[in-house]
């Protein structure tokens, strides 16, 4: 199957620094991509939909200027949060649609981004 | 509004069957998924059911009933390995994927 790559797969960091999350689709190009936060013992939460060369569609009330979302090519996409803060400490992961398989197609997952905020 | 349902948590024995239910209620429906989650881990795919019916893969099968919003997996011959939690996720009618909180699935020897 697809094959999604994310890095890095834990990160900590102290409170009012930046960290970068990328997610890579490695064996297939991906137009769209969607991040996801996923707080402890809960389901997946959607942030954004990322799409190769536009502008990410943010769900409501993900602040764009906070989670910066960067698809600059077609296996490319970066997260990056800006000025963290511990409530912002979770589990964000990426995931892409298998190719040809449009909108009903299954989601191939990144590896997950474990974000500890000090 | 939207809503998905599943049971929190779940406890069965090694070796057994058991049965994951899921309840939707959403905006228009494209299709059910059923994803695994081990802790600390991604998802991975499990089922897509579109139609109603069975879908049989391998120890894992999966039911739709599109007229009641049901649906459920079913897990038979049980190992350890199979302790994860398990999403059920209905994509709506503008083809956005509602995601349900997952029930987390306890395996006993």
């Amino acid at each position: 199957g697809a094959v999604v790559s994310q890095h890095p797969s834990w990160v900590i960091c102290k409170s009012g620094t930046s960290v970068k999350i990328e997610c890579r689709s490695l064996d297939f190009q991906a137009t769209t991509m969607f991040w996801y936060r996923q707080f402890p013992k809960q389901s997946l939460m959607l942030m954004a939909t990322s799409n190769e060369g536009s502008k990410a569609t943010y769900e409501q009330g993900v602040e764009k200027d906070k989670f910066l979302i960067n698809h600059a090519s077609l296996t490319l996409s970066t997260l990056t949060v800006t000025s963290a803060h511990p409530e912002d400490s979770s589990f964000y992961i990426c995931s892409a649609k298998a190719p040809g398989t449009g909108d009903t197609g299954e989601l191939f997952f990144g590896e997950g981004s474990r974000l500890t905020v000090l | 509004g939207q809503n998905i349902d599943q049971p929190t948590e779940m406890t069965a024995t090694e070796g057994a069957i058991v049965q994951i239910n899921c309840t939707y209620q959403t905006s228009g429906f494209n299709g059910l998924f059923w994803y695994q989650q081990h802790a600390g881990e991604a998802p991975t795919f499990l089922s897509y059911n579109v139609l109603d019916g069975l879908e049989e893969k391998g120890r894992f099968s999966s039911f739709l009933s599109r007229s009641k919003g049901y649906s459920y997996l079913l897990l038979k011959e049980l190992q350890m390995k199979d302790s994860a939690s398990y999403l059920c996720a209905v994509t709506d009618s503008n083809y956005q994927l509602i995601w349900g909180a997952g029930t987390k699935l306890i395996i006993k020897p």
